[in-house]
C-alpha cells in the first residue's frame, strides 16, 4: 500500500479564497483523522471519521471549516473563505480501529500558507 | 482535556552520546501510551504502543519505559546517530479514544 496520501503537498493562497485539502486513506482503514500542525497549540485533532460518518468535530475551530468523506477513500477539508492564521500543517491519518491502542498512520501533510 | 507534557522541549546532543526524554500524563484512567518519531518535511511515524505498567518496548537504539502508577514514559535513545535528528512525539487516548498528543521534543544530533 502506498501510505496515506494527501494533495497538495503545499498551497499558497490569499486571505479569502477557498482552500480544499485532500486525503486518500490506507484502503481498509475505517478512521480517518484530520490534524493541524502549528508552532502555538502543537498537534491537534479537527475531525475524525468512522466508516465515512463524521464522529467528533469538535476540534474544528470555526464554522469556515468543513470535512467530508464521501467514500471510504477520499476525505476533503475546506476552508472558506481563508485567513492568515489557517496558515499550518494540516495532517491526515487513517487506522484500522480507534481502540487507543490502534497505531495512526499519517500522510506526508499539506503546507497551507494564507496570505 | 488529556493533559500530556513532554521535557525537555529541545535537546542537542552530540554524535554517541546516549539521551532520554519524558512523557508525562494523568496516571488515573491510563489506557495506552504511543511514541512517534517525526522528521523535519516528513510524517509522524509510530515507534511504540505501550500498555502496560512496567512494559518496556525496543526497537535497534530506541527504548521505552512506561510508569502509569506515577504517570511517564521514557524514551531512550542509545549513541545517538545524526539520522536520530527529529520531533519524538508521545501521544495519549482520551476518553473517547482519540489520540492527544505532546508538543514534543526535538532532537538534534550533532555530528
Amino acid at each position: 500500500d502506498a501510505g496515506v496520501i494527501q494533495s497538495p503537498r503545499h498551497e499558497v493562497t490569499e486571505m479569502g479564497q477557498e482552500v480544499t485539502l485532500r486525503c486518500k486513506p490506507i484502503s481498509g482503514h475505517d478512521y480517518l483523522f484530520w490534524y493541524r500542525q502549528t508552532m502555538m497549540r502543537g498537534l491537534e485533532l479537527l475531525i475524525y471519521f468512522n466508516n465515512n460518518v463524521p464522529i467528533d468535530d469538535s476540534g474544528m475551530p470555526e464554522d469556515r471549516f468543513s470535512a467530508k468523506m464521501p467514500n471510504a477513500s477520499f476525505s476533503t477539508l475546506k476552508i472558506q473563505p481563508s485567513e492568515p492564521r489557517d496558515s499550518a500543517v494540516y495532517f491526515c491519518a487513517s487506522s484500522f480501529d480507534n481502540l487507543g491502542t490502534d497505531t495512526q498512520y499519517f500522510g506526508p501533510g499539506t503546507r497551507l500558507t494564507v496570505l | 482535556i488529556l493533559n500530556v507534557e513532554q521535557s525537555p522541549q529541545s535537546l542537542h546532543v552530540q554524535e554517541g552520546d546516549s539521551t532520554n526524554f519524558t512523557c508525562s500524563f494523568p496516571s488515573s484512567n491510563f489506557y495506552a501510551l504511543h511514541w512517534y518519531r517525526w522528521e523535519t518535511a516528513k510524517s509522524p511515524e509510530a515507534l511504540f504502543v505501550m500498555t502496560l505498567n512496567g512494559d518496556e518496548k525496543k526497537k535497534g537504539r530506541i527504548s521505552a519505559t512506561l510508569n502509569t502508577k506515577e504517570g511517564y514514559s521514557y524514551l531512550y535513545i542509545k549513541g545517538s546517530q545524526p539520522e536520530d535528528s527529529a520531533t519524538y512525539l508521545c501521544a495519549l487516548p482520551g476518553s473517547a479514544r482519540q489520540l492527544t498528543f505532546g508538543s514534543g521534543t526535538q532532537l538534534t544530533v550533532l555530528p
